[in-house]
């Protein structure tokens, strides 16, 4: 089952600038967490951010999370041609077993 | 420095082939995932592990079993190959409500 859905599908910008993805979600959750992936690799995981908590920073991200929207945002400060990758948001259901359920993903291009 | 191995990152098969994944984990963790990617249609859960020789069943798990002997190793199975399952096939493992940790995935051709 797909819990967490990514908007935009696809995402270009350039060097420096910032990037904002967004993850909407269907039922009650434990947690959120976002993952990175790139090209033929496996998942790598960059933040996660409890129920009970609305914004979390580790470096150049921030995440927050509004449960009365079901909704999550990774935002990516000054950008660069390396953080080009696959993103993904992962939810706990509240009450659930303990696997994620992933949404599709988020592709961002940062050009140089 | 925390490690998910899987056995191989790319791989070959024929179809009616059985095919074998290993993944091996360093982490003590009780919980052990497979998950198959295709493009378009994200990740999407086969099997899951939640101890030693207990399992159960994903969003997916037609055509394939599992089996977890040692709580290190968690093996994903495909009783007969078919086309349909060339994938990109990712293991992951888990404590608890944390954070998971990937394999490298193994990249699966059946011709």
């Amino acid at each position: 089952s797909q819990q967490g859905e990514e908007d935009p599908q696809a995402l270009s910008i350039q060097e420096g600038e910032n990037a904002t993805m967004n993850c909407s979600y269907k039922t009650s959750i434990n947690n959120l967490q976002w993952y990175r992936q790139n090209s033929g690799r496996g998942l790598v995981h960059l933040i996660l951010i409890r129920s009970n908590e609305r914004e979390k920073h580790s470096g150049r991200l921030r995440v927050t999370l509004d449960t009365s929207k079901k909704s999550s945002s990774l935002l990516i400060t000054a950008s660069r041609a390396a953080d080009t990758a696959s993103y993904f948001c992962a939810t706990d259901e509240e009450g659930g077993s303990e696997k994620l359920v992933f949404g599709k993903g988020t592709k961002l291009t940062v050009n140089p | 420095d925390v490690k998910v191995t899987q056995s191989s990152r790319y791989l070959v098969k024929r179809t009616g082939e059985k095919v074998f994944l290993e993944c091996v984990q360093d982490m003590d963790h009780e919980n052990m995932f497979w998950y198959r990617q295709d493009p378009g249609l994200g990740l999407r859960l086969i099997y899951f592990s939640y101890d030693v020789k207990m399992k159960e069943k994903g969003d997916i798990p037609e055509g394939y079993s599992v089996s977890r002997e040692k709580k290190e190793r968690f093996s994903l199975i495909l009783e007969s190959a078919s086309t349909n399952q060339t994938s990109m096939y990712l293991c992951a493992s888990r404590r608890g409500y944390n954070e998971q940790f990937f394999g490298p995935g193994t990249r699966l051709t059946v011709l």
